[in-house]
């Protein structure tokens, strides 16, 4: 059964630090990997989707890596601004299966 | 946002009452989800549909039921509600084209009373 964790579940950073945040999942037969954003009392908002095949995805200041041999992703962001402050989760989607989320990381960019 | 719209957005009721939400698209995708957010829980996965017709349940069923009837529209009801069903519900689809990238509606508050 595959299983997705993200850490920290927090995190706090100043304006415009660069951040990584991380997931793992431990079935390496994936399908693709789906990168989210979630505002306090709104919907999740897709970010990022990367392929099985990709080794990396970019949009804008947000870039994601895979890593399927090692079970992680990583979601880059450059020059955090306050704006950046929201829940971001990653979900794993292994083929005709409803796609795992992770609980998501909590982050604040300090101004 | 995938034209995906919930309705109603916020609700109240109280408990042993039936609630229907709905949740509609505009782009005919066969897969549909049901989701509730708590805190401390995540996301979890109630029910999913597949096509018209065809449902499946998730991790936390019990106490939903739902009803697809025309591909558009994924109905997901609680015939007697308690407390414990107070949450946000958020619906999803999953795109048949490209990368089958997965999409949310804005979600509907439910507090049961």
């Amino acid at each position: 059964k595959q299983e997705v964790t993200q850490i920290p579940a927090a995190l706090s950073v100043p304006e415009g630090e660069n951040l990584v945040l991380n997931c793992s999942f431990t079935d390496s037969a994936i399908y693709n990997l789906q990168w989210f954003r979630q505002d306090p009392g709104k919907g999740l908002t897709s970010l990022l989707l990367i392929q099985s095949s990709q080794r990396e995805q970019t949009s804008g200041r947000l870039n994601a890596s895979l890593d399927k041999s090692s079970g992680r992703s990583t979601l880059y962001i450059a020059a955090s601004q306050p704006g950046d402050s929201a829940t971001y989760l990653c979900a794993v989607d292994s083929g005709n299966t409803p796609l795992v989320f992770g609980k998501g990381t909590r982050l604040s960019v300090i101004a | 946002d995938a034209g995906i719209t919930q309705s109603p957005r916020h609700k109240v009721t109280e408990t042993g009452t039936p609630v229907t939400l709905r949740c509609h698209q505009t782009e005919n995708h066969r897969y549909m989800y049901w989701y509730r957010q708590d805190p401390g829980h995540g996301l979890r996965l109630i029910h999913y549909s597949y096509g018209v017709k065809d449902t499946d349940k998730g991790e936390v069923s019990d106490g939903y039921s739902v009803s697809r009837s025309k591909t558009e529209d994924f109905l997901l009801t609680l015939e007697s509600a308690t407390s414990s069903q107070t949450s946000v519900y958020f619906c999803a689809i999953r795109r048949d084209r490209g990368y089958n990238e997965q999409f949310f509606g804005p979600g509907t508050r439910l507090t049961v009373l």
